[in-house]
C-alpha cells in the first residue's frame, strides 16, 4: 500500500512558484523520498530524491521536514509544459542491492498550471 | 541519462489474441524491471517484478498465466498479454533500475496502449 498521502490537485499560475505538499508520517529510517511526475500519455519521469537533507536539481528543489514526516517539492517557476500529475514515494534503501524493492505509488497531485 | 525503451507504444488487438510488450534498458544493466498498469484518470497499479534470470513476483490478484514475464537478459524484459479480453485494454508501463548503482531513481519507459476489440 502507498504510504504517503498528497493533494488530490492543485493549480499554480505560469511563472510563479509551486510548492507540493507530501505526508509520510510512518516514513521508516531506511525509507528515501523520491518523487517523480508524469505527463499525459506518458511513463513516470524521475524528478528528485533525497533522504535527510533538501535537495536542488536543474528540476526542482526538495524540502524535507526535520522529522521526514513530510516533504515538499518546489518548482521555482512553473511552465505549461510542469503540468502533470506528481508522485511522491517512499523507497526502502535497506533493499537497495538487492534491487527488489517494488516502488508503489499513490494517487499523486495533478497540477494545473494556468498561462 | 538512463533510457528505458519500450516497444510496441501502442497495439490494438482482436480478442483472444495474445501480445508481446518488450523493455530494454538502454545503456545500463537492470536486474530487476517492474510492470504496472494505468488504468484512465488512476495511479499505476504495480503488476509484477521481473527478476533477470529467475522466476517474476506477482503481485496479488494479477494472474501469472495471463500476463506472462521473461527476463532472459540484463537489458531485456518482455510481458506477455496472453488471451487478451476488452477487459485488459490499459496502458502498460515498465521501469527499471540500474544495478550498478546505490539508491538510485527508477526510469520508466514510455509506456505501451493496449486496446483489445
Amino acid at each position: 500500500d502507498a504510504k504517503t498521502t498528497q493533494p488530490n490537485s492543485m493549480e499554480s499560475n505560469e511563472e510563479e512558484p509551486v510548492h507540493l505538499p507530501c505526508n509520510h508520517s510512518t516514513i521508516s529510517g531506511t525509507d528515501y523520498i523520491h518523487w517523480y511526475r508524469q505527463l499525459p500519455s506518458q511513463g513516470p519521469e524521475y524528478v528528485i530524491h533525497g533522504l535527510t537533507s533538501n535537495v536542488n536539481n536543474r528540476m526542482a528543489s526538495l524540502a524535507i521536514a526535520e522529522d521526514r514526516k513530510s516533504s515538499t517539492l518546489i518548482l521555482h517557476r512553473a511552465t505549461l509544459r510542469d503540468a502533470a500529475v506528481y508522485y511522491c514515494i517512499l523507497r526502502d534503501r535497506s533493499n537497495q542491492n538487492t534491487g527488489g524493492f517494488k516502488t508503489i505509488f499513490g494517487a499523486g497531485t495533478r497540477l494545473f498550471v494556468k498561462a | 541519462g538512463a533510457v528505458v525503451s519500450q516497444h510496441p507504444s501502442r497495439v490494438i488487438c482482436k480478442s483472444g489474441t495474445s501480445v508481446k510488450i518488450e523493455c530494454r534498458s538502454l545503456d545500463f544493466q537492470a536486474t530487476t524491471m517492474f510492470w504496472y498498469r494505468q488504468f484512465p484518470k488512476q495511479s499505476l497499479m504495480l503488476m509484477a517484478t521481473s527478476n533477470e534470470g529467475s522466476k517474476a513476483t506477482y503481485e496479488q490478484g494479477v494472474e501469472k498465466d495471463k500476463f506472462l514475464i521473461n527476463h532472459a537478459s540484463l537489458t531485456l524484459s518482455t510481458l506477455t498479454v496472453t488471451s487478451a479480453h476488452p477487459e485488459d485494454s490499459s496502458f502498460y508501463i515498465c521501469s527499471a533500475r540500474d544495478r550498478g548503482r546505490g539508491a538510485t531513481p527508477l526510469h520508466f519507459g514510455n509506456g505501451t496502449r493496449l486496446t483489445v476489440t
